[in-house]
């Protein structure tokens, strides 16, 4: 089976700078995605990693390291619209099929 | 493109009653997933399809769910017959699996309340 843990909840100012973190147990691991959703809205792609490393678009980043089990989502100079909730998920076979965290509510304050 | 779009958006029944929900997938796009979110137990994977094919349905709760793909831009879940613990709101999304970057785009989802 898979298992993904992330912290339930995170607080954090505008302007701030906010990492989640996402550890996985999982067999036949493929790469880690990430998510946003908003309340009352439907899931949004934000980043995919299937190498160890960084990537970056705009002011969010995603890491992997394969050999720790282990990524995040860091978030840069954040504003209020990024209050929402953001899921890992990791792809566990040479399919589409993903597995999804339980998420991480990120609450930004002024 | 207009998206993933799922109909109903929101839909109450009662208990015993026949449910069913639509997603047209973005053109062009192979893959096809059916998610069910609630609060206790997050985003599952119910079904998904390659190409208007079952690929993997062990997701599916139990023989009360079913869900059919007939063609590239249409795909249906229904629920018969449906109970107050199916009360989820219920995710269509697809992607193409040439992409490389697994992401998915996600319908707005329908609201499920089994009374």
């Amino acid at each position: 089976g898979q298992s993904l843990e992330q912290p339930s909840e995170v607080t954090a100012v505008e302007g701030a700078i906010v990492q989640i973190n996402c550890t996985y147990q999982t067999s036949g691991f493929y790469g880690l995605s990430w998510y946003q959703q908003h309340d009352g809205g439907a899931p949004t792609f934000l980043s995919y990693n299937g190498l160890d490393g960084l990537e970056e678009t705009g002011r969010f980043s995603s890491f992997l390291s394969r050999s720790d089990s282990y990524g995040y989502l860091l978030l840069q100079e954040l504003q209020m619209k990024d209050s929402a909730s953001y899921f890992c998920a990791v792809r566990v076979s040479g399919f589409q099929k993903l597995v999804f965290g339980t998420g991480t509510r990120l609450l930004v304050s002024p | 493109d207009a998206g993933v779009i799922q109909s109903p958006r929101h839909e109450v029944t009662e208990m015993g009653q026949e449910v069913t929900l639509r997603c047209k997938p973005i053109s062009g796009h192979d893959y096809l997933f059916w998610y069910r979110q609630t609060m206790m137990r997050g985003l599952e994977l119910l079904i998904y399809f390659n190409n208007n094919v079952p690929i993997d349905d062990s997701g599916m709760p139990e023989d009360r769910f079913s869900a059919k793909m007939p063609n590239a831009s249409f795909s249906t879940l229904k629920i018969q017959p449906s109970e107050p613990r199916d009360s989820a709101v219920y995710f269509c999304a697809s992607t193409a699996g040439q992409t490389g970057t697994y992401g998915y785009t996600f319908g707005s989802g329908t609201r499920l309340t089994v009374v």
